[in-house]
């Protein structure tokens, strides 16, 4: 019931195009959920975050889609570019003692193709 | 612009050996970290720490394993007995309030032979 499901696990977008990664999770006492980006080597650096009672929120190139009903949310990069090429991590937290602990999902590993 | 710092960046013990891997958080941060990852998987909670003490900690976090804030600025993550599946990055990172953006620091990557 704590898990985070991401998908997919790769993905190879073209320069330009739109990336779209998906995650699910089954706690209904989650109530924050961010993306984080991580390239080799480095420690995941906050992308954008979200909470429930919103259904989006955009930053620049980067929208999170969320569908509380669904316990579903998504991670949009529009215009995407080279230098996006890193691994996404959804996650999810709160629900727990006074300092909650972050849930991350699986990963995926985005490529963009010039 | 603030960071969590580690150190070492790269850690290599013999198993059975104790380490020890320092962070210093983000000098207003209230709530400090350690996670972990093993090489190409996800990134897996190990312990929170809050007002001098452990809030939360999980599986992996077994009697092999502590955490001390020593002073007012260091947190340490101490392996008493490291064992081969040990081996993974180890991150810390501190936020401001739980339920929060949390600052990762770049990892101390610990390697047991």
């Amino acid at each position: 019931q704590q898990q985070v499901k991401q998908s997919p696990q790769s993905l190879i977008v073209q320069k330009g195009g739109i990336s779209i990664i998906n995650c699910a999770y089954e706690n209904t006492a989650f109530d924050y959920f961010p993306w984080y980006q991580q390239f080799p080597g480095k420690g995941p650096a906050l992308l954008i975050a979200i909470r429930p009672d919103v259904s989006e929120k955009k930053e620049g190139r980067f929208t999170i889609s969320f569908n509380k009903s669904a316990k579903q949310f998504s991670l949009h990069i529009m215009d995407s570019q080279p230098g996006d090429s890193a691994t996404y991590f959804c996650a999810a937290s709160g629900g727990y003692s006074s300092a909650s602990k972050i849930i991350f999902g699986s990963g995926t590993r985005l490529s963009i193709r010039p | 612009e603030p960071e969590v710092t580690q150190t070492p960046s790269h850690q290599v013990t013999q198993m059975g050996q104790e380490v020890i891997l320092r962070c210093v958080p983000i000098s207003n941060h209230l709530y400090f970290y350690w996670y972990r990852q093993i090489l190409g998987q996800k990134v897996e909670f190990l312990v929170s720490f809050y007002n001098n003490e452990i809030s939360e900690k999980s599986e992996i976090f077994d009697d092999q394993f502590s955490v001390e804030r020593p002073d007012g600025s260091n947190f340490t993550l101490k392996i008493r007995s490291t064992k081969l599946e040990d081996s993974a990055m180890y991150f810390c990172a501190s936020s401001t309030q739980a339920d929060t953006e949390a600052f990762f620091g770049q990892g101390t990557r610990l390697t047991v032979v």
